[in-house]
């Protein structure tokens, strides 16, 4: 069985800093790996998508990684801003089964 | 339609009342997934369709949960005998087969 857990839970910096977050699974057979962002009370919004055969995506200050074969991802944010702050959540979808299994996300807050 | 959309956003029931909730998915899209979400949590899968019918459904938790997809379009996630326990947001989020995930806003089920 799949599983995913996000490190750190909660995460606090001040505007500007550079950031990451991290991710990590236990079964390496995924098909791909996605990023969300989820505002208090709202959907998610889908940030960065990586195929499996992929080492990384870029959009805009997001840049976002992956080993595979250690079963890890990191978001990488740069020169963070107030408006970053949300709960970033990480999903994989599996190779055989392709259902998403998430993490319990990160809470950031970027102080002004 | 532009994005996923979910009906009702808000639904406040009774225990033991039953419970429909739909998910319009983007236009085109095969694949149809349900999530529950609880505070503080990661989404959870319940079900995943491609196409009308449930390729993986082993993520409802008993039999008082039901879905349906029977045009291939349109989903409607069905709950009879509600509980207490049911009360989170069910999310509802499509594909172009296992490619990115879209989400909608989500239906907060709230059961007194």
């Amino acid at each position: 069985k799949q599983e995913v857990t996000q490190i750190p839970a909660a995460l606090s910096v001040p505007e500007g800093e550079n950031l990451v977050l991290n991710c990590s699974f236990t079964d390496s057979a995924i098909y791909n790996l996605q990023w969300f962002r989820q505002d208090p009370g709202k959907g998610l919004t889908s940030l960065l998508l990586i195929q499996s055969s992929q080492r990384e995506q870029t959009s805009g200050r997001l840049n976002a990684s992956l080993d595979k074969s250690s079963g890890r991802s990191t978001l990488y944010i740069a020169a963070s801003q107030p408006g970053d702050s949300a709960t970033y959540l990480c999903a994989v979808r599996g190779g055989s089964n392709y259902k998403l299994t998430f993490g319990k996300g990160t809470l950031l807050t970027v102080n002004p | 339609g532009a994005g996923v959309s979910q009906t009702p956003s808000n639904k406040v029931t009774e225990k033991g009342k039953y419970v429909e909730l739909r998910c319009d998915p983007i236009s085109g899209h095969t694949a149809l997934y349900w999530y529950r979400q609880s505070l503080g949590q990661g989404p959870e899968f319940l079900i995943y369709f491609q196409g009308t019918g449930a390729a993986d459904d082993s993520g409802l938790p008993n039999d008082r949960f039901f879905a349906v997809r029977p045009e291939g379009s349109v989903s409607t996630l069905k709950i009879q005998r509600t509980e207490r326990g049911d009360s989170a947001v069910y999310l509802c989020a499509s594909s172009l087969g296992v490619g990115e995930l879209f989400f909608g806003e989500g239906s907060r089920l709230t059961v007194l």
